[in-house]
């Protein structure tokens, strides 16, 4: 069975911290795909990064890093330097196949941050 | 990009009435549609997978009486929250993609709120 853990409800840093927010995933797909997406309060799913199973190059945008690991099933996503505006619940996600759309959420972690 | 489209984006009805969520592909065609329901500070939990010309794929769970689904056109699927009730009050979420994509596109979701 698939499955997402996000161990972390709720993270609360002062701005400028850098954060890390943790996930662990479960499946017996050898090809899978991984994402991250925030919602901020407005509620819509902004998307930030999709990692396929056979790609383990970590991946740097801006001020956000990506740390996929097979060996430890995690795919762990670092803010840098956050701001005010980073503030929104992360969800990480997991889909099989691609072109399969049917995705696997975790159960997210709410980041405040602090000015 | 593609563009997947919801309406309404916040929906207040009285207990005992339906309600008509559509999910809308703009600019691609989409054989299968997929619902997830979120309920405040929680996950999005997968409801359905909404099937071109045939009938919805439901989670374990989930009344099928209930929450009708309808996706009689390759762009258009529609989710009708049949009798609602308060604890029907959820954010409701559909995704789709173009085939052959590696992610989903997310509509902008809908608040429904019963009273």
């Amino acid at each position: 069975a698939q499955k997402v853990t996000q161990a972390q409800t709720e993270i609360s840093v002062v701005e400028k911290e850098d954060v890390t927010l943790d996930c662990v995933y479960e499946t017996r797909d050898t090809t899978y795909y991984l994402f991250w997406y925030k919602q901020p309060p407005s509620g819509e799913l902004v998307f930030l990064i999709r990692r396929n199973s056979f790609d383990e190059q970590n991946e740097i945008s801006g001020r956000y890093s990506w740390n996929f690991q097979k060996s430890t099933s995690s795919f762990n996503f670092t803010i840098t330097a956050s701001q005010v505006v980073d503030s929104a619940v992360y969800f990480c996600a997991l889909s099989e196949r691609r072109g399969t759309y049917k995705y696997i959420f975790g159960t997210g972690t709410r980041l405040k941050v602090l000015a | 990009g593609a563009v997947v489209s919801q309406h309404p984006s916040r929906v207040i009805c009285k207990s005992g009435t339906s309600v008509k969520i559509e999910c809308r592909s703009l600019d691609f065609q989409a054989t299968t549609m997929f619902w997830y329901r979120q309920f405040p500070k929680q996950s999005l939990m997968l409801m359905a997978t909404s099937n071109e010309g045939s009938k919805a794929t439901y989670e374990q769970g989930v009344e099928k009486d209930k929450f009708l689904i309808n996706h009689a056109s390759l762009t258009l699927s529609t989710l009708t929250v049949t009798s609602a009730h308060p604890e029907d009050s959820s954010f409701y979420i559909c995704s789709a993609g173009p085939p052959g994509n590696t992610e989903a596109f997310f509509g902008q979701g809908t608040r429904l709120t019963v009273v």
